[in-house]
């Protein structure tokens, strides 16, 4: 079945830094979606990305849909201690299933 | 405007007894789907259904999980005879369409103990 390659497992930051991740396949998908996951919660949808070379902002988040549509980065810009959280990636082909990765936990220490 | 509502939120069964989950989804949503998620992993699907009907069952064990979406109320996911490795927490999540290309609206999860 399909994989998603989510790096880095973990990130320990300071509060102000700028934080990069990102999700790796080798199939390729039509839609690829960021999520934030807090302690006893669902996911949260952060960015939603459609096209291949696609660069969108959401606030200081920015993610951007790979070239070549197997591929997807994430970045938080000036982070603060409310961004701690696990942070998934999901890609989606045909239909509605989603694929996720296995998550980036971010610690934003103040 | 209440969005995807599961219940219970904990859930302990005793090995062998039945666990029964529930996904009310977001007004106006015909099409839930089911995932699944281990500790320290991702969420991995497991079934994906509209009113009445199993759209896409793939994710789902072939045994002992079923789940279903009737024409009122709310989304069903049963598992029987529970083990210790059903543990997990249990994900709805619904859309209004078929391709849900701005992504889904997920519930806060049902958290499942098996002892």
């Amino acid at each position: 079945g399909q994989q998603l390659n989510q790096s880095p497992q973990s990130m320990f930051i300071q509060e102000g830094e700028d934080v990069s991740m990102n999700c790796t396949s080798s199939s390729i998908f039509n839609t690829w979606l960021w999520y934030k996951q807090d302690p006893g919660e669902g996911p949260v949808l952060l960015i939603a990305l459609y096209k291949a070379g696609e660069l969108t902002s959401n606030g200081r988040l920015t993610a951007q849909f790979g070239i070549t549509r197997k591929d997807s980065f994430l970045n938080i810009s000036a982070s603060i201690p409310s961004d701690v959280g696990i942070y998934f990636c999901a890609g989606q082909t045909s239909g509605s299933r989603l694929t996720f990765g296995e998550g980036t936990q971010l610690t934003v220490n103040p | 405007n209440a969005g995807v509502m599961q219940n219970p939120r904990h859930l302990v069964r005793r090995r062998g007894q039945e666990a029964r989950l529930r996904c009310s989804p977001m007004k106006g949503h015909s099409h839930v789907y089911w995932y699944r998620q281990l500790p320290e992993e991702g969420l991995k699907f497991m079934v994906y259904l509209q009113k009445e009907n199993i759209i896409d069952e793939s994710g789902m064990p072939k045994e002992r999980f079923s789940a279903e979406f009737p024409k009122e109320g709310p989304s069903i996911l049963r598992i029987q005879q529970v083990v210790r490795g059903d543990s997990a927490a249990y994900f709805c999540a619904s859309s209004p369409r078929t391709d849900a290309n701005y992504g889904y609206t997920f519930g806060s999860g049902t958290r499942l103990t098996v002892v």
